[in-house]
């Protein structure tokens, strides 16, 4: 157990759709990112939130979206949801403070199966 | 830019066998190397992780890597397997530089499936 904890496990919806995703990081990780990972695609950084500011953007599509709130879960929302959009969803956490370097280990949670019909 | 290259898709071998899964990287700046595993249905645990120094690393569960500046690489070995290593592996890396933007870039992963 990482100590990170997502929810829902599994979400089936349809296209068109909006979801939200949530994650909360480990006690005390300051940092949190969003990843993807589908079968095209492979796994591939989404977002990266500090204390509650946007640090990073990877690939990211414009219909998704991400925040990180005061008490320090996040939330991954995906809207306007199409087919290729199914993909396993996983939030990872350091406690990484800005100006340190990136040796931190991220520590991923257990993904959200995110399938979309 | 940082990309991760790992060579074999899958890599079968029988039980107590040693494994190598083979791991490239390619990037304009020093960077830092890790490998994960996903179990089936679960998220991703890292093995062991190169940061600097001994360019030989012990990881967890009798894992290794070796960290070959001039080859590129960062393969990861284990002198005798298990049923219960049966798994997804993925090579990352991640720029060496500060300010805590630690995205990982992952390979396409390599499924080691150990048989009996």
């Amino acid at each position: 157990d990482s100590g990170v904890t997502q929810t829902p496990k599994h979400l089936i919806t349809a296209t068109g759709q909006r979801v939200t995703l949530r994650c909360s990081p480990r006690s005390g990780d300051l940092s949190v990112y969003w990843y993807q990972q589908s079968l095209d695609q492979g796994l591939q950084f989404l977002i990266q939130y500090y204390n509650g500011e946007e640090r990073a953007k990877g690939n990211i599509l414009e219909r998704f979206s991400a925040q990180q709130f005061p008490d320090l879960h996040s939330e991954l929302n995906l809207s306007s949801l199409e087919l290729g959009d199914s993909a396993l969803y996983f939030c990872a956490s350091t406690p990484a403070p800005v100006g340190y370097t990136s040796t931190d280990t991220q520590y991923f949670g257990p993904g959200t199966r995110l399938t979309v019909l | 830019a940082q990309s991760v290259t790992q060579l074999d898709s899958q890599v079968p071998v029988f039980e107590e066998a040693p494994v190598e899964l083979r791991c490239n990287y390619s990037s304009s700046v020093s960077v830092y190397l890790f490998w994960y595993v996903q179990y089936p249905n679960q998220g991703l645990q890292l093995l062991l992780k190169y940061l600097s120094g001994s360019t030989l690393v012990k990881g967890i569960n009798g894992f290794e890597a070796e960290f070959n500046k001039s080859q590129t690489s960062f393969h990861l070995r284990k002198p005798s397997v298990h049923i219960s290593d049966t798994a997804e592996y993925f090579c990352a890396v991640t720029p060496g530089v500060s300010g805590g933007y630690n995205k990982l870039i992952f390979g396409a992963g390599t499924r080691l499936a150990v048989h009996p």
